[in-house]
């Protein structure tokens, strides 16, 4: 079965600390893409970074990072030097190519306070 | 500015009423989603099309229809048949090629229909 799992449901971290928001997957796919979005309390889907099974680099997007390591099938997103506006919802993704590529399951997401 | 735009924001209905969504997209993008959210939970598939006059059925397809009739445009409708309709209800879109195997999704700012 096709699973993303997030054991976290809630997280607290003080500003300007960073914070590792873990994601497991389940695939038996070789090729998949994984996602991170973040959803603020206005309901709008952000992308924040992507990895394929394949890149070999860790992906970074300024303040973001996933930390992918395949064979424990965990893609967590770490988020360095934590601001006020990072309080929301994070959600791992992942799309398998056995769909084709167009079907995207969605973890149950984590919810990241940030304390000043 | 390029982008995707959902509406209304908010609905409501009565039950035993068709009501239609609309997801409108200038980003020239192929593939069109359709998900569901529910409180405190991830995102479910509800339509996917990949290009204009296809379309395909996600995990949670019964009591929703669509179209794809222009690029743009990807509208769902919420019948009468969907026993528990309230919900948010997010749109996004994705094209193909630039470099990765998967691209991710750009999303709407959702609507969230109230069945009364």
């Amino acid at each position: 079965a096709q699973k993303i799992t997030q054991t976290q449901p809630g997280m607290f971290v003080q500003e300007k600390e960073a914070v590792t928001l873990d994601c497991t997957y389940d695939t038996s796919d070789q090729s998949y893409g994984l996602f991170w979005y973040k959803q603020p309390s206005s309901g709008e889907m952000i992308f924040l970074i992507y990895q394929g099974s394949y890149d070999e680099q860790n992906a970074t997007e300024g303040r973001y990072s996933l930390n992918f390591q395949k064979a424990r099938k965990s893609a967590n997103l770490v988020i360095s030097a934590s601001q006020l506006g990072d309080s929301a919802m994070y959600f791992c993704a992942m799309r398998p190519g056995s769909t084709g590529g167009f079907k995207t399951i969605f973890g149950a997401g984590t919810r990241l306070f940030v304390k000043a | 500015d390029g982008g995707i735009t959902q509406s209304p924001k908010y609905l409501f209905r009565k039950e035993g009423q068709n009501v239609t969504l609309s997801c409108e997209q200038n980003l020239n993008h192929d593939a069109m989603y359709w998900y569901r959210q529910d409180p405190g939970q991830g995102l479910r598939l509800i339509y996917y099309s990949q290009i204009v006059n296809d379309f395909q059925k996600g995990d949670i397809a019964e009591g929703y229809s669509v179209s794809r009739e222009k690029k743009e445009s990807f509208p769902l409708t919420v019948t009468s048949a969907q026993k528990n309709p309230t919900a948010f209800y997010l749109c996004a879109s994705s094209s193909g090629g630039g470099g990765r195997l998967f691209n991710e999704q750009f999303f709407g700012p959702g609507t969230r229909l109230t069945v009364l």
